[in-house]
């Protein structure tokens, strides 16, 4: 396993076009995150899922942003109508739901911007 | 919210040991001290975690007070590639917390 795997890793899209990044978790992790960052700022939870199921979103999360995780293993996160401010890097992580011992991993990230 | 207070940032000597303190004065018993550290363009990567007792791994010793109420990474080595932001933060130990970041300290290691 080569670790938490993120597509496409640079993206940018105009304002108003809807955007889909993929993540792909270490396989035996059955939980899987999503976090986003700006510039100068530390990472933001976003939403979490532990199998397919979404078990928290965050406020930040809002009715534009979609994430699925349809067989517990890839997810997906989707932006509709995508705005400036939505320019910054998304990242994923994945952990087990018992993650005592190793933290998470997190992948490389995907960064979009909105022109 | 972030529970921890970090300084905004360090510089390190090469191949001194790097002292990287943290705040986290509101830490409540079934709290644990995790550390993170993000280097530029990459996801965080986690480094090592404890409850009260010091801890050591491969990359680094982590020395929490006996209150508790503050703790430091020691990074005994510093090399170029140890330069990064580094995460301290306070998490509960239980299934259903998750990691929030604060801003971190910027962490920088000079020739």
């Amino acid at each position: 396993d080569t670790g938490v795997s993120q597509n496409p890793r640079h993206k940018i899209t105009k304002r108003g076009q809807n955007v889909t990044f993929r993540c792909d978790p270490i396989s035996e992790h059955n939980r899987l995150y999503w976090y986003r960052q700006t510039l100068g700022q530390g990472p933001e939870f976003l939403t979490y899922f532990q199998n397919e199921a979404q078990l928290e979103k965050s406020r930040l999360l809002s009715d534009r942003f979609s994430a699925e995780r349809p067989k517990g293993s890839f997810s997906t996160l989707e932006i509709q109508r995508t705005e400036q401010g939505d320019s910054a890097m998304y990242l994923c992580a994945s952990s087990l739901a018992n993650d005592r011992d190793g933290g998470y991993t997190f992948g490389s990230g995907t960064r979009l911007t909105v022109v | 919210d972030a529970k921890t207070t970090q300084p905004p940032s360090m510089d390190c000597a090469e191949g001194r040991a790097a002292n990287l303190p943290c705040n986290h004065s509101t830490i409540s018993g079934n709290e644990y001290v995790y550390w993170y550290r993000q280097i530029h363009s990459q996801g965080p990567q986690y480094i090592i975690h404890g409850l009260k007792n010091n801890e050591t791994n491969e990359m680094a010793s982590l020395i929490i007070t006996e209150d508790r109420k503050s703790s430091t990474l020691i990074l005994p080595h510093a090399t170029l590639r140890d330069t990064a932001v580094y995460y301290c933060i306070v998490r509960e130990y239980s299934s259903a917390s998750k990691i929030i970041f604060g801003s971190g300290t910027r962490l920088s290691i000079r020739p």
